[in-house]
């Protein structure tokens, strides 16, 4: 059984700084890592992908994964209120593609003005 | 270009009613996914498609639960004989192929079992 693990929060993080969000994974099979931001009452959206160990960069946002460590995060700089979310984290083992996303249950992110 | 679609957005019927529910996904995305959202839930997988091979339906949760796609396009689920735990949002996201490659989801549709 894949499992994907996030704290629930909430996390509750200052206008202007860094939100780290983390998440751990039980397949070491997984090799493709996705975050998703969801508003309530909407669908996910797509932030970042990340493929390979290391960090990758788009924006505000920084996405880290570590596949010794099963652990991926995701650091959104400059946090503003727009970010209050929830943020799923999504892996995939690419070796079938067959079964779909897994996902966390997210992490509620509150961004305090 | 247009995301995914879903229809209907919100969708409220008697128990024991079946319902379909319709995904047209983003144009040229080879694979087609059906997710379900039970309410303070995560995400829960139930089918894919990739284009013209047969389903995977390893996630789907009873034989009351069906799905269908027409090449590359449009996929209709359905429900039959509807429970009430089957209330939930049912996402649909789609992506240019599978493989670990980026799925995009639509904007989902509610459905309310009474």
């Amino acid at each position: 059984q894949k499992e994907v693990e996030q704290n629930s929060g909430p996390l509750s993080v200052p206008e202007g700084a860094i939100a780290s969000l983390n998440c751990t994974y039980s397949d070491r099979g997984s090799q493709s890592f996705f975050w998703y931001r969801q508003y309530s009452g909407k669908s996910p959206e797509l932030i970042m992908s990340i493929y390979s160990n290391g960090d990758k960069e788009d924006g505000r946002f920084t996405a880290q994964l570590n596949k010794a460590s099963q652990y991926v995060s995701l650091l959104i700089r400059d946090s503003q209120p727009s970010d209050s979310a929830t943020y799923l984290c999504a892996v995939i083992d690419s070796g079938g593609g067959a079964d779909g996303l897994t996902f966390g249950k997210g992490t509620h992110l509150i961004i305090q003005p | 270009g247009a995301g995914v679609s879903q229809s209907p957005s919100n969708k409220v019927t008697e128990k024991g009613k079946d319902v379909e529910l319709r995904c047209d996904p983003i144009s040229g995305h080879t694979a087609l996914y059906w997710y379900r959202q039970r309410l303070g839930q995560g995400l829960e997988f139930l089918i894919y498609f990739q284009g013209n091979s047969a389903p995977d339906k390893s996630g789907l949760p009873s034989d009351r639960f069906s799905a269908e796609r027409t090449g590359e396009s449009v996929s209709t689920l359905t429900i039959q004989r509807t429970q009430q735990e089957d209330s939930a949002v049912y996402l649909c996201a789609s992506s240019l192929w599978t493989g670990g490659n980026e799925q995009y989801f639509g904007p989902g549709t509610r459905l309310t079992v009474t």
